[in-house]
């Protein structure tokens, strides 16, 4: 099956630091990927939607300078949490669509914790 | 009113008992609709497509109706590793507005022995 890896799985980060998140489809091609966060007991919220190749697309109330995502293959999306502030400690999900499919495959999720 | 909506639950069942989720979603233009679970701390994975037709797997059976705008996951004799949270998602557009993924917030299931 499709198969999503995400790196790192969990960070622990001075607030003000910046960190990087990588998202890569290891066995399929996935022009579009997603990110969403998730705080405790609440469901996914979608963030953006990186598109390979240009521009992502951020929901209403996601700062595009604070959360600055970057999909430069078709196997790879990151996402670098800016200025991180203890308010931005949450689990963070990546997810593929695979091209040609609209069947998403999520990342394993990177717990951010922000002191 | 929300675009996907699900009972939260809990739903505290025994085990080998049937349990029926359901899902209801606003936009009749939605394309293509899926049942993820997702364990405590862990990401969603997916658990089936769902069709008009009906779509079967084993102890689990998820239905589209879509003159109503209904989605159903039953499961049948409930194991304890069903425990989870099951999550209704549902795929719009496309074209020009861009593909877009709704979630629904998820209905809990504890499975006890």
């Amino acid at each position: 099956g499709a198969v999503v890896s995400q790196h790192p799985s969990w960070v622990i980060c001075k607030s003000g630091t910046s960190v990087k998140i990588e998202c890569r489809s290891l066995d399929f091609q996935a022009t579009t990927m997603f990110w969403y966060r998730q705080f405790p007991k609440q469901s996914l919220m979608l963030m953006a939607t990186s598109n390979e190749g240009s521009k992502a697309t951020y929901e209403q109330g996601v700062e595009k300078d604070k959360f600055l995502i970057n999909h430069a293959s078709l196997t790879l999306s990151t996402l670098t949490v800016t200025s991180a502030h203890p308010e931005d400690s949450s689990f963070y999900i990546c997810s593929a669509l695979q091209d040609g499919a609209d069947t998403q495959y999520f990342g394993p999720g990177t717990r951010l914790t922000v002191l | 009113r929300k675009e996907v909506e699900q009972d939260p639950g809990p739903f505290n069942v025994p085990e080998g008992a049937t349990v029926a989720f359901n899902c209801t979603y606003s936009n009749s233009a939605s394309q293509s609709f899926f049942w993820y679970r997702q364990d405590c701390r862990k990401e969603p994975k997916l658990l089936m497509s769902v069709y008009s037709s009906g779509n079967e797997d084993g102890r689990f059976t998820a239905q589209l109706n879509r003159a109503s705008q209904y989605i159903s996951l039953l499961i049948r004799d409930s194991k304890l590793s069903d425990s989870a949270t099951y999550l209704c998602v549902v795929n719009m557009g496309g074209g020009t507005g861009g593909f877009k993924t709704i979630f629904g917030a998820g209905t809990r299931l504890f499975v006890k022995a």
